[in-house]
């Protein structure tokens, strides 16, 4: 158990839908980051966010966003969902300091559009 | 650019051999970190281990092992007796920050273990 906690852990829903994956980091973990796993692109990093700010965007869709909370947990919003957005979304933390860049993952949230 | 590579796409070996699964990585730092990171069946990906750049010791941790080469810019990681429990998708990462959001990862390799 890396600390990590998502919701969902599966989701289906319609094309066209909005969807809210909400994820939790480990205790003290300032930084979250939000990932996309799907079959022909691999893992593929979205957004980064460390105290409630943006830090870095990824390959992050237009109808994709998110935000980080002043309790440091994260939601990542996927709208307008289209066949290809099915994929497994992770959510991960990072420490600060010397260990900042060991990402520990979520179990991910399991995303199917029908 | 950084650049991860895991050539083997797939590899099936029987309980209790000893594989290897190699990374290869590309980077113009003199700085950076190399990671494993293991996929199960389930889904979540397992954290296994961090390396800097600056350190090529090579680590043991009970039946896993990690040779790291910078002369050939390689990351291996051996699983000696091999488990069916380690049947999984494993996946070798290049960062060249302390912050990671640069972390690059390989396709990854899905090891079967047959018992």
């Amino acid at each position: 158990d890396s600390g990590v906690t998502q919701t969902p852990k599966h989701l289906i829903t319609a094309t066209g839908q909005r969807v809210t994956l909400r994820c939790s980091p480990r205790s003290g973990d300032l930084s979250v980051y939000w990932y996309q796993q799907s079959l022909d692109q691999g893992l593929q990093f979205l957004i980064q966010y460390y105290n409630g700010e943006e830090r870095a965007k990824g390959n992050i869709l237009e109808r994709f966003s998110a935000q980080q909370f002043p309790d440091l947990h994260s939601e990542l919003n996927l709208s307008s969902l289209e066949l290809g957005d099915s994929a497994l979304y992770f959510c991960a933390s990072s420490p600060s300091g010397p260990n900042g860049n060991t990402i520990y993952f979520g179990e991910g949230s399991w995303l199917t559009v029908v | 650019a950084q650049k991860v590579t895991q050539a083997q796409t797939e590899i099936s070996v029987v309980e209790k051999e000893d594989v290897t699964l190699d990374c290869v990585y590309e980077t113009r730092d003199t700085t950076y970190y190399l990671f494993w990171y293991k996929q199960p069946p389930s889904g979540e990906l397992v954290f296994l281990i961090r390396r800097n750049s600056f350190d090529e010791q090579n680590e043991i941790s009970g039946r896993y092992s990690w040779n790291f080469q910078k002369s050939t810019s390689s990351f291996n990681f051996t699983i000696t007796a091999s488990q069916v429990v380690d049947s999984a998708v494993y996946f070798c990462a290049l960062s060249e920050a302390v912050s990671s959001n640069d972390m690059r990862f390989g396709a990854g390799t899905r090891l079967t273990v047959k018992p």
